[in-house]
């Protein structure tokens, strides 16, 4: 099944402690991206990758980091998480080219105490 | 100023009715729009696209006017499954996507 995959799906932490959370797509995607979802300002792009070892920063970088090391993977950093991270969070891809459809993960929903 | 904007809603629509709303971007170069649906939080998923003049997808009808530079979206016969939140999108010539902060809609019995 053609699918994103995101890992893990709820997660509780707190403030400084690094984490990563995991994004994994079956469909041999070149494009694949990271954005935050907060009630009123809809989804928000952090970061994303054209392709392998190549990435760039989207509206919202500060605070996150990426790497895309492997086509299927594109894995999303916090090294010192804030409160203000705490957010609804999905991975996304597609094939190359902006007219091709997003498809997301399930979504991480992380709250930072 | 946002670069997508909506009526966040909710529009409540009572079952059978139809139901349209629209959805302004600012940069003109947007090149491509589309219409994604999300359930209560759950990963929006793609509805429909809309190029040049619009299209329409069953009981769903997409406009695209870039005079001024909106979309709409229709919804005719409206179901209880059709309870979602809409979200908007642009993209530019680089593909960089923009989205909506999404209308409710209530389909209500």
């Amino acid at each position: 099944e053609a699918q994103v995959t995101q890992n893990p799906r709820y997660l509780i932490t707190v403030t400084g402690k690094k984490l990563t959370v995991t994004c994994s797509q079956n469909m041999n995607h070149e494009y694949m991206s990271w954005y935050r979802q907060d009630p009123g300002l809809g989804l928000r792009q952090i970061y994303y990758s054209m392709n392998v070892e190549v990435t760039d920063k989207g509206d919202v970088p500060e605070g996150y980091k990426v790497s895309r090391k492997e086509k299927r993977n594109f894995p999303l950093i916090l090294e010192s998480p804030s409160p203000n991270q705490t957010s609804l969070y999905f991975c996304a891809s597609s094939g190359r080219g902006y007219r091709n459809e997003q498809f997301f993960g399930p979504g991480t929903r992380l709250t930072v105490l | 100023r946002k670069e997508v904007e909506q009526d966040p809603g909710p529009f409540n629509v009572p079952e059978g009715a139809t139901v349209a709303f629209n959805c302004t971007y600012s940069n003109s170069a947007s090149q491509s729009f589309f219409w994604y649906r999300q359930d209560c939080r759950k990963e929006p998923k793609l509805l429909m696209s809309v190029y040049s003049s619009g299209n329409e997808d069953g009981r769903f009808t997409a406009q695209l006017n870039r005079a001024s530079q909106y979309i709409s979206l229709l919804i005719r016969d409206s179901k209880l499954s059709d309870s979602a939140t809409y979200l908007c999108v642009a993209t530019d010539s680089w593909g960089k996507l923009q989205f909506g902060a999404g209308t409710q809609v209530v389909v209500t019995p």
